[in-house]
């Protein structure tokens, strides 16, 4: 089945020692989004990839890059994380453009839950 | 700006009962709307979405939302709820730029015995 996979389902990781969150997509969607959601909150979109185009939302840190090597792989890195990152990281995907419609229906992976010690 | 709004961040129903979740929208232009169910440690899954082409729209699991244009509302029901609904439920509005989606608050929905 088509699908959003994230490694690892479950990080830890210490104050400040850099950490990387992977995604894939089976889906071949044009579009990989990286959104931070915690506890009892709605997702926070961070980034996203629009191809190989970088989006960055204006009121993301910079302590978070992301790279996307190829069409299926995305990847959220997280310089130096504080005790305030600690959240669920969530992966998402959709098929944008002229063809699709454009509705922006978009594919969660099942999400990666940071915690920092 | 595209926004919505949840009403209630908590909702709870009997099993076999009516469920109906609220979401009014704010939006300069024809909306594109949907709703989205969590259930812990778990990512969002899509119930539904209106794309203009219906205004009520059926969804998974025996969800449907109708879009009332009058109203700026687009309310999550279903008409018996089951334990296994038990979860969080976020309507979504794309932005009217660029491709996110901007999320409601989101209700968590407890179904009782």
């Amino acid at each position: 089945d088509a699908m959003v996979i994230q490694n690892p389902r479950y990080q830890v990781t210490q104050f400040g020692k850099p950490v990387t969150l992977s995604c894939s997509q089976t889906l071949n969607h044009n579009v990989m989004y990286w959104y931070q959601q915690k506890s009892s909150q709605a997702p926070k979109l961070l980034f996203h990839y629009y191809d190989k185009d970088f989006n960055n939302e204006a009121d993301t840190p910079d302590n978070f890059q992301s790279r996307r090597p190829n069409t299926s792989f995305c990847f959220l890195d997280i310089r130096s994380p504080g005790l305030g990152d600690a959240a669920m990281y969530l992966c998402a995907t959709s098929r944008d453009g002229v063809l699709a419609g454009s509705y922006n229906e978009q594919f969660f992976g099942p999400g990666t839950r940071l915690t920092v010690l | 700006a595209q926004s919505v709004t949840q009403l209630g961040s908590h909702v709870s129903v009997s099993e076999g009962a009516l469920v109906l979740l609220r979401c009014n929208y704010s939006s300069s232009v024809p909306p594109y709307l949907f709703w989205y169910v969590q259930y812990p440690n778990q990512g969002l899954q899509l119930l539904l979405k209106y794309t203009s082409a219906a205004t009520l729209v059926k969804g998974i699991n025996g969800f449907e939302a109708e879009f009332k244009k009058s109203e700026t509302s687009f309310h999550l029901t279903k008409p018996s709820a089951h334990m296994s609904d038990a979860a969080e439920y976020f309507c979504a509005v794309r932005a009217s730029s660029g491709y996110a989606l901007n999320f409601g608050k989101g209700t968590s929905l407890l179904v009782t015995p």
